[in-house]
């Protein structure tokens, strides 16, 4: 079982839809990150958070330490959007959930 | 100011063959984690370097070792490639004591 865990796997959204990508860890962690990677690879850091809620735009993330569980939303979605979006969390070391896949349709 | 540089972008292998990939963490940053990505997969942490010595490892065999330099860059050495080696190798830095990481664009590797 892995360490982290997220749903869904694949997402298609038409542009303007509200989003939500959930992330579930079983390790004890300092921080929870969330990641944006793009076809041919580079990842952009898009949240990282100990607790409660960071907005960025039309990003928002929210931690539940408690239930070890967090989402990420996106608002007004858009076809920029489409990308892989991947879940981490920072314990003793790095862990990293599969990802998910988001296209999202004009 | 530049971010994490990785080189090369995209390289080809023979299976058996030795292969170094090279980061230059961002400025200011002094610790580098590197992440081996296999097609459709998450990240898999490797190990990561901090004051010229390997702090952490993940499981990963003795043929992938590493080295941090005192500019704070790192190599990655992968040594007798196999085809399971071919993978996207991501390099990240960090400021020790800190959680922000940057990453690279990566290192596409391909053993054939």
């Amino acid at each position: 079982k892995n360490e982290v865990e997220q749903s869904p796997q694949n997402l298609t959204a038409q542009e303007g839809e509200f989003i939500t990508i959930n992330c579930s860890y079983s390790v004890g962690i300092s921080a929870l990150h969330w990641l944006q990677q793009h076809p041919g690879g580079g990842i952009v850091s898009l949240f990282m958070l100990s607790s409660g809620k960071k907005k960025h735009g039309r990003l928002i993330a929210t931690i539940n330490i408690q239930e070890k569980h967090s989402s990420l939303h996106i608002t007004a979605s858009h076809p920029r959007d489409s990308a892989v979006y991947i879940c981490a969390v920072t314990g003793n070391q790095f862990y990293f959930g599969t990802g998910t896949s988001l296209t999202v349709i004009p | 100011d530049a971010g994490v540089t990785q080189s090369p972008t995209h390289l080809i292998k023979t299976r058996g063959q030795q292969v170094t990939l090279r980061c230059s963490p961002k400025s200011g940053h002094d610790t580098v984690s590197w992440y081996q990505q296999a097609l459709g997969q998450g990240p898999q942490f490797i190990f990561q370097y901090y004051e010229e010595e390997e702090r952490q490892r993940g499981n990963f065999p003795d043929r992938f070792s590493g080295h941090q330099f005192p500019n704070y860059s790192s190599e990655l050495n992968v040594n007798a490639l196999l085809l399971g080696d071919s993978a996207l190798y991501l390099c990240a830095s960090s400021e020790t004591g800190l959680q922000g990481y940057t990453f690279g664009s990566g290192t596409r590797l391909t053993v054939v």
